[in-house]
């Protein structure tokens, strides 16, 4: 399976923007990059996931460096119920089905 | 928006005993899933589950484990004679297809607690 590489740890101010990095320099053509969340007690929660072009939706953005080895998480005005651990996950749909969740980035969000 | 439920959200038992935990997925998902999560450790990808058969399985998943979908709605995950080590939470997931990059939806967890 592919790799991906995470900060352990970030944070940030409230209402000011997060980027959240991951790295995944052994990519294959076919796989997907997506993005969950684990608030607190919570089970994992789908944020978003791209293949090449960067991507909105109204949780968040992914922007996909052009050589696919790299991505980063958007979150444009932090709050407190985004403190999380968010993972960065590589998904091959030909190859297996099952999501392989790293140890992720947890996100502190300050008042 | 539509959930996945589980329930119990806290299920305590005897080791040996056999437990059942319960999950509706989202009414029109099509794929169903467990995972696991031992306390301050990875989540674990136990088993998938497609058109009334067990798709995909880990290591994790040994005869102790079966997964049942025994009406059309509810999946249920069963351990036959619970051990100590099998103390985790237990996500349930349900997706509307695979391939082409679809996204899961996990239930809150069921805290299973083996004493």
């Amino acid at each position: 399976d592919a790799k991906t590489t995470q900060p352990n740890s970030m944070e940030s101010n409230e209402e000011e923007p997060v980027h959240l990095p991951c790295n995944h320099s052994t990519i294959s053509g076919t796989d997907y990059i997506h993005w969950y969340r684990q608030l607190p007690s919570q089970g994992p929660e789908y944020v978003i996931h791209g293949l090449t072009s960067n991507v909105n939706n109204r949780m968040a953005s992914l922007a996909i460096a052009e050589d696919r080895k790299s991505s980063t998480l958007i979150l444009h005005r932090a709050t407190l119920r985004d403190a999380a651990v968010y993972y960065c996950i590589l998904r091959d749909p030909s190859d297996t089905d099952k999501l392989i969740f790293g140890t992720g980035t947890r996100l502190q969000v300050f008042p | 928006e539509p959930e996945v439920t589980q329930t119990p959200s806290h299920q305590v038992t005897q080791m040996g005993q056999e437990v059942i935990l319960r999950c509706v997925p989202i009414s029109n998902h099509l794929y169903f899933y467990w995972y696991r999560q031992i306390l301050g450790q990875k989540v674990e990808f136990l088993v998938s589950f497609y058109n009334n058969e067990i798709s995909e399985k880990s290591e994790i998943f040994d005869d102790q484990f079966s997964v049942e979908r025994p009406d059309g709605s509810n999946f249920t995950l069963k351990i036959r004679s619970t051990k100590l080590e099998d103390s985790a939470m237990y996500f349930c997931a349900s997706s509307v297809g695979t391939g082409r990059g679809y996204g899961y939806t996990f239930g809150s967890g069921t805290r299973l607690t083996v004493v």
